[in-house]
């Protein structure tokens, strides 16, 4: 079974610049979120998608940040424009059911670079 | 609001030796535990969770963490330790009156020299 995959793997911008983020969830898992791990502190939340509506989004931290899923499967996040202090690593975590108790599946992430 | 704590930002442990790599955390209502590991260049790895029931939770790669309500503190063991688990270790917790939001510690670099 294919895990949780993400694109790109590295990606290097300039400030004012537009990144799109992908991830592909496991195959069948309703649950997708992303996460963000800025300069070597903790992974914090950022949202939670089932299927394609937004369950929760509190961890977002501007308008800046656009995510999607259309059609429930995979999920875009754009990062419109980048500013330098959005540098960090990107997770994708996907899971099965969503409750608490669930186990979320990661994908390798995607290091993004704002210059 | 639920945190986690991860006070050893390294570990280094010599090959052969017991490992320990501490958590301690603060939620609201019952806690629910998960430890994740990263190896260079690849995603979170699951390696267990704490739920309910018994206080010792064996998981992946011979690993496993005792959950301590009185110290509000969920370490991760392994009697052990290879050179190959040299990797970044994640604590993590979701509380039930917090969205259910994930809530990771910042890490433990973990090194075992052989």
């Amino acid at each position: 079974e294919a895990g949780v995959t993400q694109f790109p793997s590295h990606s290097v911008i300039e400030k004012g610049q537009t990144v799109t983020l992908r991830c592909d969830p496991i195959s069948g898992h309703d649950n997708l979120y992303w996460y963000r791990r800025v300069m070597g502190k903790e992974i914090k939340f950022l949202l939670h998608f089932v299927k394609e509506s937004k369950q929760d989004e509190s961890g977002m931290p501007n308008n800046r940040f656009l995510a999607e899923r259309t059609g429930g499967t995979y999920s875009t996040l754009k990062v419109q424009p980048a500013e330098l202090e959005d540098s960090g690593v990107y997770f994708c975590a996907s899971s099965q059911v969503g409750g608490i108790t669930d186990t979320q599946y990661f994908g390798p992430g995607t290091r993004l670079t704002v210059l | 609001a639920q945190s986690v704590a991860q006070p050893e930002d390294q570990v280094n442990v010599a090959e052969g030796n017991p490992l320990t790599v501490k958590c301690t955390y603060s939620v609201s209502g019952n806690p629910y535990l998960f430890w994740y590991v990263q190896y260079p260049n690849r995603g979170l790895q699951f390696l267990l969770k704490y739920i309910t029931g018994d206080n010792l939770v064996k998981g992946s790669y011979g690993f496993e963490a005792e959950f301590n309500k009185s110290q509000t503190s969920f370490h991760l063991k392994k009697p052990s330790a290879l050179v190959s688990d040299s990797a970044l270790y994640f604590c993590a917790v979701r509380d039930l009156g917090d969205n259910n939001d994930m809530r990771f510690g910042a890490g433990t670099r973990l090194t075992v020299k052989p």
